[in-house]
């Protein structure tokens, strides 16, 4: 059975500062969605990484993905009170289309 | 274009009451996708469909939900009976299969309290 892993779940940061989140799998994928959550809004579409070694980026997010390691990262640089959201990492099962989702990182970024 | 439109908003009922949430995917896309959403379980597939059949419902906790595409422009999700412990958000979204590897575009979700 798939698992999927984000670390840390909780995240507080000062703006301006860097930091990164994990997302571990556990079972061999080629693929790897990355999402946004605002409180009570939808879930938005960030990165879709492909393929191992896949680096995408937009504004200060940049998400990398190692098959071979099961694990993808999403680094923030330089930190702004616009990225505050819950993140959140998915991974197919199976080469099919049911995606496993972790659990989330609630990002929080004080003045 | 419109997104994944989902009714309705908010659903307070009482417990024992039948519920029906409904989805309208994207045009053209061709699987539909519900999820729940709760503080204590995170985000769970309930059930997915491709052109309008059913393909996994391994998510579906039990006999009381039953899910529904009649047509590739519309499902419901039913619950009957409602129970308290059926409080969540639940999240309707879809794809197009031959996109290759397109994320899923979700809904902006039902918010569901069984008193």
């Amino acid at each position: 059975e798939l698992k999927v892993e984000q670390n840390p779940l909780f995240l507080s940061m000062q703006e301006g500062k860097n930091y990164t989140i994990y997302c571990n799998y556990s079972t061999t994928s080629d693929r790897l969605y990355w999402y946004r959550q605002d409180p009570g809004k939808s879930l938005e579409s960030l990165f879709v990484l492909l393929s191992n070694g896949a680096v995408k980026q937009e504004g200060r997010l940049m998400a990398s993905l190692d098959t071979k390691a099961r694990l993808s990262t999403l680094h923030i640089t330089a930190a702004v009170h616009d990225l505050s959201a819950t993140y959140f990492c998915a991974v197919p099962q199976g080469g099919s289309e049911k995606l496993v989702f972790g659990k989330g990182t609630k990002l929080t970024v004080n003045p | 274009d419109a997104g994944v439109i989902q009714s309705p908003r908010h659903e307070v009922t009482e417990m024992g009451q039948e519920v029906t949430l409904r989805c309208k995917p994207i045009s053209g896309h061709n699987s539909l996708f519900w999820y729940r959403q709760t503080m204590m379980r995170g985000l769970e597939l309930l059930i997915y469909f491709n052109n309008n059949v059913p393909i996994d419902d391994s998510g579906m906790p039990e006999d009381r939900f039953s899910a529904k595409m009649p047509n590739a422009s519309f499902s419901t999700l039913k619950i009957q009976p409602s129970e308290p412990r059926d409080s969540a958000v639940y999240f309707c979204a879809s794809s197009l299969d031959r996109a290759p590897y397109q994320p899923q575009h979700f809904g902006d979700g039902t918010r569901l309290s069984i008193l």
